[in-house]
């Protein structure tokens, strides 16, 4: 079964650090992975995907992802973080082997950056 | 500004009541979900249309009723709802229901069943 996992509840970090959320994923055949996040109040934004071809991405508000096969991970990063990135964050999955269209989300990932 | 729009806002209503959520989008996609999400979790697919045919239904009660009037709109019917379907409900659109696009969400619509 499809299935992504963010190991971590909540991340902290200080303004201007630089900061990673983690995932890692399980499907079948090759992944399509995405990134989203959520600021209160409001609905998901899409941050950035992978398909195939370079394993380093980089996608909206200075935000980029290395895709891992041999680790199974598309780990978020960003090399500065400011306060406004505090937010909910979701890794996220399309079975693309099976033409399958459901998106699996993580649990999320609650960031925190102070000040 | 989100380009897929919701409305209302906020819902109250009572368990007997008629409601509707409503959703539009003008982006030309073909593809348009219902998402169910409590506090702090993940959404959870509820209805998924396809050129305005439904393609999943993911064993949602029949008390919540989805329609597709055209490619722009999305409609989720509402009947004799339940305390626990107290939730931000999200609609999105995606360019094809079996491509690689992102999806892209309205702000949802924070419904509260009394």
């Amino acid at each position: 079964a499809q299935s992504v996992a963010q190991p971590e509840d909540q991340v902290n970090v200080a303004e201007g650090n630089p900061l990673t959320v983690k995932c890692t994923y399980s499907v079948s055949g090759n992944p399509y992975l995405f990134w989203y996040v959520q600021y209160p109040n409001r609905g998901l934004q899409f941050l950035l995907k992978y398909i195939t071809g370079d394993n380093l991405v980089k996608g909206s508000y200075g935000f980029e992802a290395e895709f891992n096969k041999s680790q199974t991970s598309f780990h978020l990063k960003k090399p500065s973080a400011l306060v406004s990135d505090s937010a909910l964050y979701f890794c996220a999955v399309r079975d693309a082997n099976t033409g399958g269209f459901k998106t699996i989300f993580g649990a999320g990932t609650r960031l925190f950056v102070k000040a | 500004d989100t380009e897929v729009t919701q409305t209302p806002k906020h819902l109250v209503m009572g368990m007997t009541n008629k409601k509707s959520l409503k959703c539009e989008q003008h982006m030309g996609h073909r593809a348009m979900y219902w998402y169910k999400q409590k506090a702090k979790k993940p959404p959870e697919l509820m209805f998924v249309y396809s050129y305005e045919k439904l393609s999943i239904n993911e064993s949602v009660p029949s008390r919540f009723s989805p329609e597709c009037p055209n490619s722009s709109l999305l409609n989720l019917h509402l009947h004799a709802l339940q305390p626990e379907d107290s939730a931000l409900y999200l609609c999105a659109s995606s360019l094809d229901e079996g491509d690689n696009q992102p999806q892209h969400f309205g702000d949802g619509t924070r419904l509260s069943i009394l």
